[in-house]
């Protein structure tokens, strides 16, 4: 069974600081990473796929990384904004098809102003 | 709106009993995945079919069945319904028979609660 794990579990930042969290997850037979933003009250969204080790992904303010051989992604977020309030998910799929991806329990971020 | 549908937003219904989640992907998806979010849980995997053919399998009870139509919506039959039930389902569709390059489009999902 495939475990990710996600750290922490919440998070309050300041409005205009930057953070980070972590996304753990089995290096075997490693095939991708996504990353998703999930807002209250919609549905998640797709922020980033990656696959090769040392991607590393940007849209606007948030970036991600890739380390496959050790199992981790990072999120970054630079000078959060209200809007950055959510629940971010990362998900892994490993080789061989049968699981789909595996999700994790996510980081509720919490942007105060 | 994100392209996905999911129908219906909300349903009660009682224990012992039976209904059907329906999901429509995004055009020109042909895969769709179905997913279980219960209290305290994160998404959990329940199947995936791929242009009509059941493509990956993950901790789906028996209870539970679903099919994808020619048309490619899909369907999620839940039958003899516990309290334990209760939950958010989604559906999510991909362009993709493996998500390797392109991130899941999700549906806004099914509240089941089971009374």
């Amino acid at each position: 069974i495939l475990n990710v794990e996600q750290s922490p579990q919440s998070l309050h930042v300041q409005e205009g600081d930057s953070t980070n969290f972590t996304c753990s997850f089995p290096s075997s037979n490693f095939y991708a990473l996504h990353w998703y933003r999930w807002e209250t009250a919609k549905s998640p969204e797709a922020l980033f796929v990656m696959t090769l080790n040392g991607d590393e992904k940007k849209k606007g303010r948030i970036s991600a990384t890739l380390n496959t051989k050790e199992g981790y992604s990072y999120l970054y977020i630079k000078g959060s904004q209200p809007e950055d309030s959510a629940t971010y998910l990362c998900a892994s799929y490993s080789g061989g098809g049968a699981d789909g991806l595996t999700f994790g329990k996510g980081t509720h971020l919490i942007i105060q102003p | 709106d994100s392209g996905v549908t999911q129908t219906p937003k909300h349903l009660i219904t009682a224990t012992g009993q039976r209904v059907t989640l329906r999901c429509s992907p995004r055009s020109g998806d042909l895969s769709v995945y179905w997913y279980q979010q219960s209290l305290d849980q994160g998404l959990q995997f329940l199947i995936q079919y791929y242009n009509g053919e059941e493509r990956a399998k993950g901790n789906i009870l028996e209870r539970f069945s679903a099919q994808q139509f020619p048309d490619l919506h899909s369907e999620l039959n839940l039958s003899s319904l516990e309290l334990g039930d209760s939950a958010l389902y989604f559906c999510a569709s991909s362009v993709e028979g493996i998500p390797r390059d392109y991130g899941y489009t999700f549906g806004s999902g099914t509240r089941l609660t089971v009374v």
